[in-house]
């Protein structure tokens, strides 16, 4: 059974980064994409990118690009989100969730990870 | 983008009763070359991470309950829970996974009347 762990929840000031730990078990990390999804309070899902590991290059949303970097590393099975320049909109819920077929982002996504609150605050 | 819009933001049903909810998108997310249509539902209960309920728009995922069915094609597409259990109240998202950026609807509250 996949699991997929994040790190715990972070308290941040505008204008900071913070970096997001996805660790994965009990299946095949390297060809299955892992995605990151946030969740502002009370709001819906927004997709940020996702990265396939054995591919290393990330695909990333227009309105995050410049600001967001998934990486994974394939020793450790674990995926990386990096946030920068945050404000407090940023505040959100993050998720990651990994595709349901290999080799490609495009696919539901069929394990998610238990999410990581990040508040960004003065 | 392909925007998905979903209808209505919010239901409340009685127990036993049919739940319908609507979602659109932008432009279709059918493919004509493995005739499938590019379309996840999901349900979300407060605390949790999403689950994925339906793919390929009709294809329940293994597990869940027959009660629940998608249909539709192209631009329009329906999520029905045949006879509302009290387990169901959550909140529901369609998304397309079509194209990059992956879109999601803005969800839908389901609630018991």
């Amino acid at each position: 059974q996949v699991q997929l762990v994040q790190s715990g929840a972070e308290v941040k000031k505008p204008g900071s980064s913070v970096k997001v730990s996805c660790k994965a078990s009990g299946g095949t990390f390297s060809t299955y994409a892992i995605n990151w999804v946030r969740q502002a309070p009370g709001q819906g899902l927004e997709w940020m990118g996702g990265i396939i590991p054995i591919f290393r290059t990330a695909n990333y949303a227009q309105k995050f690009q410049g600001r967001v970097t998934i990486t994974a590393d394939e020793s450790t099975s674990t995926a990386y989100m990096e946030l920068r320049s945050l404000r407090s909109e940023d505040s959100a819920v993050y998720y990651c969730a990994r595709a349901s077929v290999e080799s490609t982002v495009v696919t539901p996504l069929d394990y998610w990870g238990q999410g990581t609150l990040v508040t960004v605050s003065s | 983008d392909i925007v998905m819009t979903q209808s209505p933001d919010s239901l409340a049903v009685s127990l036993g009763e049919r739940a319908t909810i609507n979602c659109k998108s932008s432009q279709s997310v059918f493919y004509s070359s493995n005739n499938r249509n590019y379309l996840t539902w999901y349900q979300q209960k407060p605390g949790q991470p999403p689950k994925v309920l339906i793919y390929w728009a009709s294809t329940r995922e293994f597990g869940v309950p027959d009660r629940f069915s998608g249909s539709g094609s192209g631009t329009d597409f329906t999520l029905t829970i045949s006879s509302l259990q009290a387990e169901d109240v959550a909140v529901y998202y369609c998304q397309q996974y079509y194209s990059i950026p992956l879109t999601f609807g803005q969800g839908t509250k389901v609630e018991i009347k």
